[in-house]
């Protein structure tokens, strides 16, 4: 089954711009992570967040959590062509070890 | 640590052929997973181990698919007989915790 799924599909920006990416999912979940996919390369964790924390910061990334909306959102501030790739969410269904992925975002910087 | 290792990097195989996929998972890690990724159907989890055992193989498509874990630095995922819809990107992850490596995955044709 389906848990996280991202939204849009794909974006395409600007260097320097924002960019925003949203994630929905069905079941209750202690985490929620979202991973990056360079093209051709394994994913590369970027953050993690739990269910008691709304909002958590790594450099250019923010992460929000909304359980009450079971929803996530990435930014990506001052995007670079660098960020171009694919960010996927990541859920542990019904508190389970094993992270279910969404169909990803695709996101283009365009230099 | 050189990051979690599969092998072969591409494999091109004719359908019918008995193909092996390998994965060394990081040090000190308890638990891995394989995934399938094509772009009809995204990331799908096949199989996870945690210290060894397979814990849930409900993903795993068909009997013609086998995951083996003899060790803690070891696994293979092996497809006997391959067919063609089999084609796709295969990665091995291994987590320590709730954070996943993933490896640079194996790009399996079937032809």
């Amino acid at each position: 089954s389906q848990q996280g799924e991202e939204d849009p599909q794909a974006l395409s920006i600007q260097e320097g711009e924002n960019a925003t990416m949203n994630c929905s999912y069905k079941t209750s979940i202690n985490n929620l992570q979202w991973y990056r996919q360079n093209s051709g390369r394994g994913l590369v964790h970027l953050i993690l967040i739990r269910s008691n924390e709304r909002e958590k910061h790594s450099g250019r990334l923010r992460v929000t959590l909304d359980t009450s909306k079971k929803s996530s959102s990435l930014l990506i501030t001052a995007s670079r062509a660098a960020d171009t790739a694919s960010y996927f969410c990541a859920t542990d269904e019904n508190y389970g070890q094993n992270f279910v992925f969404g169909p990803g975002t695709r996101l283009s910087v365009l230099p | 640590d050189a990051g979690v290792i599969q092998s072969p990097r591409h494999e091109v195989t004719e359908m019918g052929q008995e193909v092996t996929l390998r994965c060394k998972p990081i040090s000190g890690h308890d638990y891995l997973f394989w995934y399938r990724q094509t772009m009809m159907r995204g990331l799908e989890l096949l199989i996870y181990f945690n210290n060894n055992v397979p814990i849930d193989d409900s993903g795993m498509p068909e009997d013609r698919f086998s995951a083996k874990m003899p060790n803690a630095s070891f696994s293979t995922l092996k497809i006997q007989p391959s067919e063609p819809r089999d084609s796709a990107v295969y990665f091995c992850a291994s987590s320590g915790g709730k954070e996943q490596y993933f490896g640079p995955g194996t790009r399996l044709t079937v032809t």
